[in-house]
């Protein structure tokens, strides 16, 4: 497809276990970033790649998260030993990396029983 | 400080009312803002880009003012389609990452 593809779109998992969200971001775009939402809460940058650069990790919550980018495509988010507070929506956006435009997907709904 | 900080509201305003968002930066080195707009349970899209010299699409406006580092966004003759949350976005440098505000929503009532 055209757009930005999340996977899975929904996942529920128990305390502790990992979870594994995938981003496809747009073709040729050089700029992906993650971001979570709670409901009713804003965007919380989570990570940020941009071409060959070491990526932008400021923003995540803790060393339970990870983020890598394969061959400047497909990224994978990880979260290990889940914790309720991990519960949202996890968003991926790419852009083609010199403006401000911002493509997401439609976001993976985690929630930690 | 946030980097991106605006009023959450809610803003209830009437159908063909006029309405504005402000929403103010901590980086006076922050190069390039944007409106984006969300709906309820839905992802966010671009609203505009906000230049320096103010621009206007339709019945939008967005203006930034660099002295007082606050961007703002007009909507004139508010449809009930405008329902939705606004979010404000700063990027510091070029290339550089985008950084969200929290959002302002506004619900248009008939």
């Amino acid at each position: 497809g055209a757009g930005v593809s999340q996977s899975p779109s929904n996942k529920v998992t128990e305390k502790g276990k990992d979870v594994e969200l995938r981003c496809d971001p747009i073709s040729g775009h050089t700029a992906l970033y993650w971001y979570r939402q709670s409901l009713g809460q804003g965007l919380e940058f989570l990570i940020y790649f941009q071409g060959n650069s070491a990526p932008d990790k400021s923003g995540l919550p803790s060393d339970r998260f990870s983020a890598e980018r394969t061959g400047g495509s497909v990224s994978t988010l990880t979260i290990q030993r889940t914790q309720q507070e991990d519960s949202a929506v996890y968003l991926c956006a790419s852009s083609r990396g010199w403006d401000g435009e911002l493509f997401f997907g439609e976001g993976s709904r985690l929630t930690v029983l | 400080r946030k980097e991106v900080e605006q009023d959450p509201g809610p803003f209830n305003v009437p159908e063909g009312a006029t309405v504005a968002f402000n929403c103010t930066y901590s980086n006076s080195a922050s190069q390039s803002f944007f409106w984006y707009r969300q709906d309820c349970r839905k992802e966010p899209k671009l609203l505009m880009s906000v230049y320096s010299s103010g621009n206007e699409d339709g019945r939008f406006t967005a203006q930034l003012n660099r002295a007082s580092q606050y961007i703002s966004l007009l909507i004139r003759d508010s449809k009930l389609s405008d329902s939705a949350t606004y979010l404000c976005v700063g990027q510091m440098e070029y290339g550089n990452k985008l950084v969200f505000g929290a959002g302002t929503i506004l619900r248009v009532k008939s």
